[in-house]
């Protein structure tokens, strides 16, 4: 597809339960973006790859967060022994790398993740 | 530390009103990019508009117009001639550019609630 797509749309676990979300950017985008939108913290900068490595983990809130990148392409966000406060919208965007340039970030539908 | 401040929680207009979105921001970087997004309920975040902190020309793009005045630090939004369809939650965002080590990663505001009434 042309544009940043995410899987599953929505996702339903329970509280101690991992869930991994993934995200497939736009082709040719190196650079990828994990953000969290929830009604408390509004949206949020979770973590940034470019290229498979991943320069700025400053906002992953706990270490039951990850992220890994393989073949500069899909990502994949886990989250371990989810807590209730972990509900929340994730949502993942992908933007040319243009040296030190921000460019625009296109946003996928994102993940709406629900703990019980 | 960077923020962005949009102080409008909620604004609701009947349609052909025209509407402005505010937006204010805090940086010590003199080097940054301002942002705004469309998130329609469909939910999917819309780029609308990008930036940078030399160039203060306001800009228009059909009923939109942006007016970014760096003495008092805003970055506000208009829109012309409402519509139904311009009904979304519009985020403001910043990205500084500090010395090449913020990746681009965006700060967003609290977001706005337009809501357009035929």
């Amino acid at each position: 597809g042309a544009g940043v797509s995410q899987s599953p749309s929505n996702k339903v676990t329970e509280k101690g339960k991992d869930v991994e979300l993934r995200c497939d950017p736009i082709s040719g985008h190196t650079a990828l973006y994990w953000y969290r939108q929830s009604l408390g913290q509004g949206l949020e900068f979770l973590i940034y790859f470019q290229g498979n490595s991943a320069p700025d983990k400053s906002g992953l809130p706990s270490d039951r967060f990850s992220a890994e990148r393989t073949g500069g392409s899909v990502s994949t966000l886990t989250i371990q022994r989810t807590q209730q406060e972990d509900s929340a919208v994730y949502l993942c965007a992908s933007s040319l790398f243009l040296g030190q340039t921000s460019t625009k970030q296109f946003f996928g539908p994102g993940t709406r993740l629900t703990v019980l | 530390a960077q923020k962005v401040t949009q102080a409008q929680t909620e604004i609701s207009v009947v349609e052909k009103e025209d509407v402005t979105l505010d937006c204010v921001y805090e940086t010590r970087d003199t080097t940054y990019y301002l942002f705004w997004y469309k998130q329609p309920p469909s939910g999917e975040l819309v780029f609308l508009i990008r930036r940078n902190s030399f160039d203060e020309q306001n800009e228009i793009s059909g009923r939109y117009s942006w007016n970014f005045q760096k003495s008092t630090s805003s970055f506000n939004f208009t829109i012309t001639a409402s519509q139904v369809v311009d009904s979304a939650v519009y985020f403001c965002a910043l990205s500084e550019f500090a010395g090449g080590t913020s990746y681009g990663k965006l700060t967003f505001g609290q977001g706005t609630i337009l809501t357009v009434h035929p």
